[in-house]
């Protein structure tokens, strides 16, 4: 079955560097999502992309996080500026055929800021 | 703005038996989604069953079947015969809105014993 795969699986990184995670999401799907959850915590939603653009943001999106698609498989979730408190698993998910269908998840990144 | 909320945040139950994981949840969209997702420890998010808002008719998967009251707001899980393989966190998600972003509860710690 085809998956969702994130790499790396595991970043450690000063604090104040900047973070690119990585996500190929499954081939024929056409939604994405990015998805963070602090250890101990639910799971929060950050952002949906659509059409090569942002199609919905959360408050914890905030101007030191962005997101692309550069070249047609990859899904890229950048983190400007890190803070101690980006600590956290970072998720991708897609969905295909449409938006209401089940979304798959990647195995997540553990993003360590020390 | 959706909620959900998980009013157990540990439960056990014996290996063979049944058990039942809570969770309501509050939205203002007509058309919408409910999903359990579980996380074992190694933090991969698995879809264990979705339920459409607008089909009475409760969703079941194997031993997995949901009990959905839409009057009440409320989407419990059902687990038949639990396998020590069902220890994980369970989250009762909603989905919905023009994006259909996942909105999770905290979860739900199940440890089935031998």
């Amino acid at each position: 079955e085809p998956e969702v795969t994130q790499t790396p699986s595991h970043q450690v990184t000063q604090m104040g560097q900047e973070v690119i995670l990585r996500c190929v999401p499954i081939s024929n799907h056409l939604y994405f999502y990015w998805y963070r959850q602090i250890l101990g915590q639910k799971v929060e939603f950050l952002v949906s992309f659509y059409n090569n653009e942002i199609s919905e943001k959360s408050e914890i999106f905030d101007d030191q996080f962005s997101v692309e698609r550069p070249d047609g498989s990859n899904f890229t979730l950048k983190i400007r500026s890190t803070k101690l408190e980006d600590s956290a698993m970072y998720f991708c998910a897609s969905t295909g055929r449409g938006r209401n269908q089940p979304q798959h998840f990647g195995d997540g990144t553990r993003l360590s800021i020390l | 703005a959706q909620t959900v909320t998980q009013s157990q945040p540990e439960m056990s139950v014996q290996e063979a038996e049944t058990v039942t994981l809570s969770c309501t949840y509050d939205t203002s969209e007509s058309n919408y989604y409910l999903f359990w997702y579980k996380q074992p420890p190694s933090r991969q998010m698995i879809l264990v069953i979705r339920q459409e808002a607008y089909k009475q008719q409760n969703a079941t998967e194997n031993r997995f079947s949901v009990n959905f009251q839409k009057a009440a707001k409320s989407f419990s899980l059902k687990i038949s015969d639990s396998q020590l393989g069902d220890t994980a966190m369970y989250f009762c998600a909603h989905s919905g809105g023009s994006n259909y972003k996942l909105t999770f509860g905290k979860g739900t710690l199940l440890t089935v014993n031998p």
